[in-house]
């Protein structure tokens, strides 16, 4: 079983529809971050969290230390917002310097 | 423009041949490291560095080398490069390993 597994792996949109990207983790850790990678592009860091929430523009990030789950919102989406979601977690213990990371959500959003 | 520049963006090369992939960031960040992305794999830590001389071993080392020897650069070196190591690399720094990272655009490698 992966640390790392985040739901969907595919998601279609509709241009304005509101979009919940989810990540969920099994170990324990000390940040949780949300990346944005577009096709044949780079990858961009979107949030670090370790707890609460964080908001930038339409994009809003939760985290839920107890339950081991964060959320990524799109609010109004975009064409542009077409792209793979990946989230990646730094363990607290141990090595607490390596990214484990989810295999991404990739995003489609139609106009 | 602060940046992660990483050399060269496409490498295609035979088995054996030692090579060397490049990456350098301008805004004096201590934490580095690499990582590799393949289909349904997705991005896997290679080697990462918390400051000058000091490098540590990520989730797949095999067959891969690292050095620190200025802040700035943190090459990676495939000194017998084989087809399995054919990926996407990237690049990435930050400030320290508890802040946000800045990545590099990525190499892709083909080892025939």
């Amino acid at each position: 079983k992966n640390e790392v597994e985040q739901s969907p792996q595919n998601l279609t949109a509709q241009e304005g529809e509101f979009i919940t990207i989810n990540c969920s983790y099994s170990v324990g850790i000390s940040a949780l971050h949300w990346l944005q990678q577009h096709p044949g592009g780079g990858i961009v860091s979107l949030f670090m969290l370790s707890s609460g929430k964080k908001k930038h523009g339409r994009l809003i990030a939760t985290i839920n230390i107890q339950e081991k789950h964060s959320s990524l919102h799109i609010t109004a989406s975009h064409p542009r917002d077409s792209a793979v979601y990946i989230c990646a977690v730094r363990n607290s213990g141990g090595s607490n310097y390596k990214l484990t990371f989810g295999k991404g959500t990739l995003l489609t959003v139609n106009p | 423009e602060a940046q992660v520049t990483q050399n060269p963006r496409y490498l295609i090369t035979v088995t054996g041949k030692k090579l060397t992939v490049t990456c350098s960031q301008n805004m004096n960040h201590e934490y580095m490291s690499w990582y590799r992305q393949d289909p349904g794999l997705g991005l896997r830590q290679i080697y990462y560095s918390m400051n000058v001389e000091v490098t540590d071993k990520g989730d797949v080392p095999e067959g891969y080398k690292v050095s620190r020897k200025e802040k700035r650069n943190f090459p990676l070196i495939l000194e017998s490069p084989s087809p399995n190591q054919t990926s996407l690399y990237f690049c990435a720094s930050s400030l320290s390993a508890g802040n946000g990272y800045t990545f590099g655009s990525g190499t892709r490698l083909t080892v025939v």
